[in-house]
């Protein structure tokens, strides 16, 4: 069965460092999203994209996130400089339609630690 | 209060037994969704039940939803070891991509 595959399963860097998370969704999904996970919180909603722009944005994606769909299969996730408060497991996430109908299929996720 | 609170919190049951987890949701919904997370894994889509849905059935799976109450169940019948997880029930929010909204999930332990 198909997957959605994320790079690398764990980063490490230094606050105030660019950091870049990187996705492969299904191939012939048409919806990308990114969701990250505090350790023993929710799972929270950042971005969606769709049809090559973001579709909507939640309050904590700030200008220091952006994502980028370079090719046609990447989905990247890019934090510009890193604060302590970014450390979480970052989803990547793809979908064949819109959520009224069809279920988003995650990756493994990204293990992000600022030091 | 939250879109989608799960109870309860953590469940520990014996394998073979009935595990029941509870959803409740504060807005109109299209449709709802369950989700289970292995730890350290992503999360895994299980059951998705519109909200003209009362009853959904997958495997071992059991979701009921009831729209007049806000709330939706999950069964998991004759569990298994492997069944360990944390379960969240999920709901899309408008929007052209429809982001979900995760609950605060139910963590199941299941003991041999």
């Amino acid at each position: 069965e198909p997957e959605v595959t994320q790079t690398p399963s764990h980063q490490v860097t230094q606050m105030g460092q660019e950091v870049i998370l990187r996705c492969v969704p299904i191939s012939n999904h048409l919806y990308f999203y990114w969701y990250r996970q505090i350790l023993g919180q929710k799972v929270e909603f950042l971005v969606s994209f769709y049809n090559n722009e973001i579709s909507e944005k939640s309050e904590i994606f700030d200008d220091q996130f952006s994502v980028e769909r370079p090719d046609g299969s990447n989905f990247t996730l890019k934090i510009r400089s890193t604060k302590l408060e970014d450390s979480a497991m970052y989803f990547c996430a793809s979908s064949g339609g819109r959520s009224e109908g069809q279920p988003q299929h995650f990756g493994d996720g990204t293990r992000l630690s600022i030091l | 209060s939250q879109q989608g609170e799960e109870d309860p919190q953590a469940l520990s049951i014996q394998e073979g037994e009935n595990a029941t987890m509870n959803c409740s949701y504060k807005t109109s919904i299209n449709n709802l969704q369950w989700y289970r997370q292995n730890s350290g894994r992503g999360l895994v889509h299980l059951i998705l039940i519109r909200s003209n849905e009362r009853e959904k059935h997958s495997g071992r799976l059991r979701v009921t939803l009831d729209t007049s109450k806000k709330s939706s169940s999950l069964l998991i019948t004759a569990s298994r070891a492997a069944d360990t997880a944390s379960y969240f029930c999920a709901t899309p929010r408008g929007g052209t991509a429809s982001k979900l909204t995760f609950g605060t999930g139910t963590r199941l332990q299941v003991t041999l």
